[in-house]
């Protein structure tokens, strides 16, 4: 079964310093994955995605994320931090079955950029 | 303006009282879904569809039900509500042509509380 983890709850950044926010995944086939992002009382914005191709896709604001198939992480990155980028990151990954698309979801992980 | 919509956007309610909560896209998109988000759990699949007349259980279906009769609307329904189902609820819509538009547009969320 397909699984999305993200090991940190909380990242704590101060502005003008990178940040990283992790996102290990578990599916059987090859893997379409997501970041989302969702500032305070707002639905969801997409971010970025992998599909195929390169290990290293960009994305809104500023984002990237690096695809490692051997480790099986989409680890969402950013050089230099901003206060506004403070909000709550969701890593997803979507798998193809009989059905449809099924898409899970990580449990998200809160940034916070102290300024 | 490109949007998914859903309605009400906060609703108190008792256990028991049936209820939806309408979602519609303008997108034309074949996809849609319904999330529930609670905390620390992320975001879960609750029901999809791939097209009109299609639907499939997520990962947490029990207690709830979806209809898709007209492309653009995917209607939650709540038969007879409890409280375990207070929650933040999403709809969201994605393309399915190819995997370069996968990413899912998100509804603003549902506040629904059951006493």
């Amino acid at each position: 079964a397909q699984s999305v983890a993200q090991p940190e709850d909380q990242v704590n950044v101060a502005e003008g310093n990178p940040l990283t926010v992790k996102c290990t995944y578990s599916v059987s086939g090859n893997p379409y994955l997501f970041w989302y992002v969702q500032y305070p009382n707002r639905g969801l914005q997409f971010l970025l995605k992998y599909i195929t191709g390169d290990n290293l896709v960009k994305g809104s604001y500023g984002f990237e994320a690096e695809f490692n198939k051997s480790q099986t992480s989409f680890h969402l990155k950013k050089p230099s931090a901003l206060v506004s980028d403070s909000a709550l990151y969701f890593c997803a990954v979507r798998e193809r079955n009989t059905g449809g698309f099924k898409t899970i979801f990580g449990a998200g992980t809160r940034l916070f950029v102290k300024a | 303006e490109a949007q998914v919509t859903q309605n009400p956007r906060y609703l108190i309610t008792v256990t028991g009282k049936k209820l939806t909560v309408t979602c519609s896209q303008n997108m034309n998109h074949e996809y849609m879904s319904w999330y529930r988000q609670d905390p620390g759990l992320g975001l879960r699949q609750i029901y999809y569809s791939m097209n009109v007349e299609v639907t499939d259980k997520g990962d947490v279906p029990e207690g709830y039900k979806v209809s898709r009769k007209e492309k653009r609307n995917f209607p939650l329904i709540l038969e007879s509500p409890s409280p375990n189902q207070t929650s933040l609820y999403f709809c969201a819509s994605s393309s399915t042509g190819s995997p370069d538009s996968y990413e899912q547009y998100f509804g603003p969320g549902t506040r629904l509380t059951v006493t």
